[in-house]
């Protein structure tokens, strides 16, 4: 099962902010947080992934509570193109050094005009 | 960097033959690919992981002889649904990583995905 619980949908303006929670309370002390995003019929998309720190690319920003038992996914601009579903995603790690990412339902995110 | 590709992008075939799907990785070395499925209005569900040189280790719950997987080498995975049915009709959905080249280690890149119908 996902580790993680997120909104189902959220809405945005075009040229505004995006926030997309994440809930993970379970995390484990060396589970990293991913983002991917999916748009329809495509393979998803890697946006961004943190341990403890925040970071930030040329996509978005994530920042990850001093706890780990949620984090947030910000597009600082969003357009049209960046309608997709968005996975917030923990790896979990297995004995033998090997991982998985466990997809849940995602946020399905609506940009408008 | 960090490409992926899929071959074919979508495919039909007849109920009872066999259909492969070739993933690559383009631009760096894949240790390690996996391969996901997804139906319509649902989520990605993993099917199996694959090490460049050893067999396959399958997700519970899916069928190891009907859905064959080769990772030869460290750039070409491929996915064999055998005796295919109208119910392996699905989006197949491949992820490449690896501790090489302009990416992030570990970091799985996703194909494009390939769309199977299975009349």
């Amino acid at each position: 099962d996902a580790k993680t619980t997120q909104p189902t949908s959220m809405d945005c303006a075009e040229g505004r902010a995006a926030n997309l929670p994440c809930n993970h309370s379970t995390i484990s002390g060396n589970e990293y947080v991913y983002w991917y995003r999916q748009i329809h019929s495509q393979g998803p998309q890697y946006i961004i992934h943190g341990l403890k720190n925040n970071e930030t690319n040329e996509m978005a920003s994530l920042i990850i509570t001093e706890d780990r038992k949620s984090s947030t996914l910000i597009l600082p601009h969003a357009t049209l193109r960046d309608t997709a579903v968005y996975y917030c995603i923990v790896r979990v790690l297995f004995s033998g050094g090997y991982n998985k990412l466990i997809f849940g339902a995602g946020t399905r995110l609506a940009v408008h005009p | 960097g960090a490409v992926v590709s899929q071959h074919p992008s979508r495919v039909i075939c007849k109920s009872g033959t066999s259909v492969k799907i070739e993933c690559r990785s383009l631009d760096f070395q894949a240790t390690t690919m996996f391969w996901y499925r997804q139906f319509p209005k649902q989520s990605l569900m993993l099917m199996a992981t694959s090490n460049e040189g050893s067999k396959a280790t399958y997700e519970q719950g899916v069928e190891k002889d009907k859905f064959l997987i080769n990772h030869a080498s460290l750039t070409l995975s491929t996915l064999t649904v055998t005796s295919a049915h109208p119910e392996d009709s699905s989006f197949y959905i491949c992820s490449a990583s690896g501790p090489s080249g302009g990416m992030i280690q570990e970091t799985q890149y996703f194909g494009p995905g390939t769309r199977l119908l299975v009349l």
